[in-house]
């Protein structure tokens, strides 16, 4: 059966490190793969997207990659800062515009 | 900017009852979403929908209804109301059209089936 996995429910890391998440995915064959942030009682929204046919892609402190081989994909925030903590999300996309999400992971960064 | 707007924050509701939850967009998106998020559980699908008076099920559509009958509002109906279903709702559009289609979500109603 299709799966979404991403890494650890939590990760805890110091203010200036890099930050990097990780989302694998069985059974599926995406078209895209997006990273959404969500703050505690609000709805996601929507950082980065990436198509299957690029290997990275950058916005400011963010970096995506793309590995369909290895069927993974890192989000990179550096420099991180507290106002960063947050729940990462990702998600992979069809064609068909319907998107699978991952249960998250609730990124901390300590001052 | 995407607005995405649902008609509660919160809500309480008694079982057997039969809810509403509506969610309206502002920016003329094709396709409409309701999820239901619950811990370790993650994003999981109820309904979408593409166009007006068009539905289709997601991965958990059972004792959940919808409607579209205007491009902007897409309702949740929860026939008869009960505990598991106490969960929080989110609701999102996105412009369709495409091949790739990012999401827009509301602020979610946490609603609670006592």
């Amino acid at each position: 059966s299709q799966k979404i996995e991403q890494n650890s429910e939590a990760l805890n890391i110091q203010e200036g490190k890099t930050a990097t998440l990780t989302c694998n995915y069985t059974n599926y064959s995406p078209a895209y793969l997006q990273w959404y942030r969500q703050d505690p009682g609000r709805g996601p929204v929507f950082l980065l997207l990436i198509r299957e046919n690029e290997k990275e892609k950058r916005k400011e402190r963010l970096k995506v990659t793309f590995d369909t081989t290895l069927k993974q994909s890192l989000f990179h925030i550096t420099a991180s800062q507290p106002a960063d903590s947050a729940t990462y999300l990702c998600a992979l996309g069809t064609n068909a515009g319907k998107s699978t999400f991952g249960d998250g992971t609730t990124l901390t960064v300590k001052p | 900017d995407v607005k995405v707007t649902q008609s509660s924050r919160y809500l309480v509701k008694r079982t057997g009852e039969k809810v509403f939850l509506e969610c309206v967009q502002d920016m003329d998106h094709e396709n409409m979403f309701w999820y239901r998020q619950d811990p370790g559980l993650g994003l999981r699908l109820i309904y979408f929908s593409y166009d007006v008076k068009m539905k289709e099920k997601g991965d958990i559509p059972e004792g959940y209804s919808v409607s579209r009958e205007k491009k902007e509002r897409f309702s949740l109906i929860l026939e008869s109301a009960s505990t598991n279903q106490t969960s929080m709702y989110l609701c999102a559009s996105s412009p369709g059209g495409s091949h790739t289609d990012t999401q827009y979500f509301g602020p979610g109603t946490r609603l609670t089936v006592l």
